[in-house]
Order: structure tokens, then C-alpha cells, then sequence
């Protein structure tokens, strides 16, 4: 009973594919965001929706596109991948944007490969 | 905008000895503070968080960190550690100005714990 999982782990893929990323929480948290940690290990948050409502989107390029079918569920939809996409990707969700609701609860991680 | 800056990128230590990571951040405004430590292969835990109320800030495995605002720093510290704690360290702020409770993060502190 894992309470942020995403699927795949690992995701190898060559350039210029299509592939999407799944989030899913069981925590009944209202808002749930996408991290991206490079090489370096640096973190950096790419999307962050509210009750399926985007309300971050931190100048990540068009190709990233992700979609919230319902508030348990955030998925990562990448077009035309690139090498520099190459990187892990973060899944978490926080019971909401105040107070004590901003503890955010992170998945294991999507390892992205572009060859 | 936030920033955070981890003043050390790798920390060596030896196991039983005491260890401090330096964490500071930029806007003096209201923030709350988060440690959170990744093992490897694995995705982000948290350690430890200042939200309001007293600076100091304790985790049931023994790190406390120290919440600074005159020198907006939040500096994490363990007197005795194990091998276990070889790992990544994360500083992130959240601030409340901003819209979504987007998680701002330092570069990381590697510790590496040596018998």
C-alpha cells in the first residue's frame, strides 16, 4: 500500500518518442506536482495541480504535458524526447498549499533514459 | 525569487562521530523549512520539518536541525551517526508568498559515512 507510486521505475527509450509516466496516491491528498532531478542530483519542480487544476507550471517546454484525471491520479506525458530529458522524475502530493498541508510525500522515482 | 544554497556538496564522516549540514536560504520572509534525505536508488523521505513555533526541530532517528531567520539558515546536525545515514541530503524551503506550495531545493549533501 505504497502512498505515492508511479510507474515505470526505469523507462529507457530512444529520441524522439512518446512516452508518459504514472502517478498515483492513495493518501486523499488535494495536490500533487511532478520534481525533475538531473544528473547532478538537483531537484527542481516542473508541474503542480490543485484539486486537477494546474497552478504551477514552471517554464517547462510544451513537449511535457501532464494530465490529472482525477485529484489521486497526475500523469507526465513527454513528446518528442530528447537526450536532455534524460534525468528522474519525481512524483509527490501534500494534503494542500497551507500551514501543515505543504509536507510533501514523494514516490520512488521514474529513471527517464534517452538514448 | 527563493533560493537555497547547501554549502557543502559531499561531507565524510566517520561512523559515531558528529556531523553538521549548512543550509541557507534567501528571503527572509515566511517560510517553512523541510530536510529530506534519499537513499540510494530511492525516492525522497522526509527528515525532518520547521513550520512554526520552536526553532529546534527534531527526527525520531536522531538529526535536529535549527531554524535561523536572522541568518535564514536551517542547518541540520547529528551528534553520533551510523553507517546507515550515508546518504543525500535535501534543504528545501517553501514560501508563503508563492502560489502552490512549490518546494524550492538546495543542490544536496552527500554524506558518506566511513567505518
Amino acid at each position: 500500500d505504497t502512498a505515492v507510486s508511479q510507474t515505470p521505475k526505469y523507462l529507457v527509450t530512444q529520441m524522439g518518442n512518446d512516452k508518459s509516466i504514472k502517478c498515483e496516491q492513495n493518501l486523499g491528498h488535494d495536490t500533487m506536482y511532478w520534481y525533475k532531478q538531473d544528473s547532478k542530483k538537483f531537484l527542481k519542480i516542473m508541474f503542480s495541480y490543485n484539486n486537477k487544476e494546474l497552478i504551477i507550471n514552471e517554464t517547462v517546454p510544451n513537449r511535457f504535458s501532464p494530465k490529472s484525471p482525477d485529484k489521486a491520479h497526475l500523469n507526465l506525458h513527454i513528446n518528442s524526447l530528447e537526450l536532455g530529458d534524460s534525468a528522474v522524475y519525481f512524483c509527490a502530493s501534500s494534503r494542500g498549499t497551507g500551514g501543515a498541508a505543504t509536507e510533501a510525500f514523494f514516490g520512488q522515482g521514474t529513471r527517464l533514459t534517452v538514448v | 525569487a527563493q533560493s537555497v544554497t547547501q554549502l557543502d556538496s559531499q561531507v565524510p564522516v566517520f561512523e559515531e562521530a558528529p556531523v553538521e549540514l549548512r543550509c541557507n536560504y534567501s528571503s527572509s520572509v515566511s517560510v517553512y523549512l523541510f530536510w529530506y534525505v534519499q537513499y540510494p536508488n530511492q525516492g525522497l523521505q522526509l527528515l525532518l520539518k520547521y513550520l512554526s513555533g520552536s526553532t529546534l526541530v527534531e527526527s525520531i532517528n536522531g538529526f535536529e536541525a535549527e531554524f535561523n531567520k536572522s541568518q535564514t539558515s536551517f542547518h541540520l546536525r547529528k551528534p553520533s551517526v551510523h553507517i546507515s545515514d550515508t546518504a543525500e541530503y535535501f534543504c528545501a524551503v517553501s514560501d508563503l508568498r508563492a502560489a502552490g506550495n512549490k518546494l524550492t531545493f538546495g543542490g544536496g549533501t552527500r554524506v558518506l559515512v566511513k567505518p
